[in-house]
């Protein structure tokens, strides 16, 4: 069980456009997802936390207008970057609190973006 | 001061060494810890939680002093299969389930 999916596992964009990545919580409700991105050798830096039917929290430094988060199911949300530019390649993983859980969180498999 | 500091390594050792990993953390008010595992290029994976009376599981112990705000993770009998990045992860002191991620520590395990 607990089963997080992310789609695409990897993407190749042009500068400028913008990039959709899935996330889903596969066989449990997830109240509360977020969204992480990872540079090489880096950590995981949190960027958001989104909750189901509400906006999405965004951490300091990370523009909310240029990733745009959709939480709008209990098993889906989304994450765009939008006008991609080379500095946002990176490693986009999210992950997924089960409802009444504790601080355990669930991991997808991650998006590799590259913009060129 | 970061909010979760480990040291980078790599710590390089042979199968069947034991091995101890540690952490500090910054917020007091933390209440939940834990260590993951990242393998290269792969998303981190639960190893294990962190209790305040310490736990074990298999070849894995994990011990928390909240006085000193420090978290260890002590690997006995390495194998191959350990070589890995293990992350010390702490929640924020908030109601939001945020966790923090150390910058983690490298592990390499020679034949």
């Amino acid at each position: 069980g607990a089963v997080v999916s992310q789609h695409p596992s990897w993407v190749i964009c042009k500068s400028g456009t913008s990039v959709k990545i899935e996330c889903r919580s596969l066989d449990f409700q997830a109240t509360t997802m977020f969204w992480y991105r990872q540079f090489p050798k880096q950590s995981l830096m949190l960027m958001a936390t989104s909750n189901e039917g509400s906006k999405a929290t965004y951490e300091q430094g990370v523009e909310k207008d240029k990733f745009l988060i959709n939480h709008a199911s209990l098993t889906l949300s989304t994450l765009t970057v939008t006008s991609a530019h080379p500095e946002d390649s990176s490693f986009y993983i999210c992950s997924a609190r089960a409802w009444g859980s504790s601080y355990e969180q669930y991991f997808g498999p991650g998006t590799r973006l590259t913009v060129t | 001061r970061k909010e979760v500091e480990q040291d980078p390594g790599p710590f390089n050792v042979p199968e069947g060494a034991t091995v101890a990993f540690n952490c500090t953390y910054s917020n007091s008010a933390s209440q939940s810890f834990f260590w993951y595992r990242q393998d290269c290029r792969k998303e981190p994976k639960l190893l294990m939680s962190v209790y305040s009376s310490g736990n074990e599981d298999g070849r894995f112990t994990a011990q928390l002093n909240r006085a000193s705000q420090y978290i260890s993770l002590l690997i006995r009998d390495s194998k191959l299969s350990d070589s890995a990045t293990y992350l010390c992860v702490v929640n924020k002191e908030d109601s939001s389930y945020k966790l923090i991620f150390g910058s983690g520590t490298r592990l390499l395990v020679r034949p």
